[in-house]
């Protein structure tokens, strides 16, 4: 089975660019988390989905951060405009309520100048 | 909220055993879990554990929790080079599928 894929695996940007990250969850799979890691606040939720629909997005650090999964087999994460701060590795999750076990995927690390 | 606490950093001998200590604070936290992070990769789940369990013994690895002081460790048995990683101990409630993570220990396995 595939696992959760995410791209771009790796990105660089100028401050002040769009960035936009995209992950497809396993399949089944109905549950949909977004996290960020940096060295310095470790891994931090910055949203997850329940059916496609946004549960908690109390962890996006500000308007410039949005989130969507318009169907239940891709989600985007979308900085509008990028800032040197928000460089980071963002990794997309996914689980099945049934099970409980987050299945993460290999991480968009995002680097803005 | 909940947190999820965890040391640094551990370093230990190729053969030894590793024990990698969590504590957390939400005494309804009702599954508990070790995740794996190798450098470049996302994070692998180990192992988990019920709260209703005080072990489970999974090969080279074993989780012991202390629900009373609400304790969870991850021992890790004859330890290899291979297993030079970042482990974080996590856990969640019944409600909803939303795991609180700690900071995660850097195992460091010498030769």
């Amino acid at each position: 089975d595939a696992g959760v894929i995410q791209s771009p695996r790796h990105e660089v940007t100028e401050m002040g660019q769009e960035v936009t990250l995209r992950c497809k969850p396993i399949s089944g799979h109905d549950y949909l988390f977004w996290y960020r890691q940096t060295m310095m606040r470790g891994l931090e939720l910055l949203i997850y989905f329940n059916n496609n629909v946004p549960i908690d997005d109390s962890g996006m650090p500000e308007d410039r951060f949005s989130a969507k999964m318009p169907n239940a087999s891709f989600s985007t994460l979308k900085i509008q405009p990028s800032e040197p701060r928000d460089s980071a590795v963002y990794f997309c999750a996914s689980s099945n309520s049934a099970r409980r076990e987050l299945f993460f995927g290999e991480g968009s690390r995002l680097t803005v100048l | 909220g909940e947190d999820v606490e965890q040391s640094l950093f551990l370093s230990v001998r190729e053969g030894d055993s590793s024990v990698i200590n969590c504590t957390y604070t939400d005494s309804s936290s009702t599954y508990l879990y070790w995740y794996k992070q190798e450098p470049g990769a996302g994070l692998q789940l180990l192992t988990y554990i019920f709260s209703n369990m005080d072990m489970k013994q999974d090969q080279r690895l074993t989780v012991l929790l202390n629900k009373k002081d609400k304790h969870l460790s991850l021992r890790i048995a004859d330890t290899q080079t291979g297993d030079s990683a970042i482990y974080f101990c996590a856990s969640a409630g019944d409600a909803g599928n939303m795991l609180t993570f700690g900071g995660g220990t850097r195992l460091m396995v010498k030769p």
